[in-house]
């Protein structure tokens, strides 16, 4: 079956560290991959969009990688700041009987701390 | 732009009670979701509408569950009668289309709590 997989353990750095998280997915081949932040109480927001053909994609201090030999995204924050800390989803299409539709892994809870 | 807005914030029932949702996205964005968040889980699609027609609710439990979206903006997603595997946050969310390259936008959610 197709899955979505990101590390469930929270993810503790220092400030001015680079943070780096990793999704993982298995049976199938996604067109796109999305990563959203969501703080407590909030919906989540979305950061960064990458597709098939783009090997990476920038945003001010962040950057997403996207191998699609490996199955594998990873997401950058460069610099981390507390105010990054925050719940970091990964999402992709993935089809659902005759639908694509787009859908979450689990989250990491990253922690910056001074 | 103002954002997806969705009410009530908090709401706390008993089971076997109904509850509704509603949802006002942003103006202009055809397409509209609902997920259920469980504690610890990501969000999950419950249905998704394009306009006012449903496009995928392979994952809305429909003997208890149900949702409309009249005219093509207001959504209001309904359970009844609720179980206490109901309790999760419920996001309402829009995007400008409905292709997997449109990011979505969020509301902040309802936090349902059925005891």
């Amino acid at each position: 079956s197709q899955k979505i997989e990101q590390n469930s353990e929270a993810l503790n750095i220092q400030e001015g560290k680079t943070a780096t998280l990793t999704c993982n997915y298995t049976n199938y081949s996604p067109a796109y991959l999305q990563w959203y932040r969501q703080d407590p109480g909030r919906g989540p927001v979305f950061l960064l969009l990458i597709r098939e053909n783009e090997k990476e994609k920038r945003k001010e201090r962040l950057k997403v990688t996207f191998d699609t030999t490996l199955k594998q995204s990873l997401f950058h924050i460069t610099a981390s700041q507390p105010a990054d800390s925050a719940t970091y989803l990964c999402a992709l299409d993935m089809m659902s009987g005759t639908a694509s539709k787009l859908t979450f892994g689990t989250g990491t809870r990253l922690q910056v701390t001074l | 732009e103002a954002g997806v807005a969705q009410s009530p914030r908090y709401k706390i029932i008993e089971k076997r009670q109904s509850v509704a949702f509603w949802c006002n996205p942003i103006s202009g964005h055809a397409t509209l979701y609902w997920y259920q968040q469980i504690l610890g889980q990501g969000p999950k699609l419950l249905i998704q509408f394009q306009n006012n027609g449903v496009v995928d609710d392979s994952q809305l439990p429909k003997d208890r569950f149900s949702a409309e979206r009249l005219k093509g903006v207001d959504s209001t997603l309904k359970i009844q009668p609720a179980k206490l595997e109901d309790s999760a946050v419920y996001l309402c969310a829009s995007s400008f289309q409905g292709g997997m390259n449109s990011p979505l936008h969020f509301g902040n959610g309802t936090r349902l709590t059925v005891t």
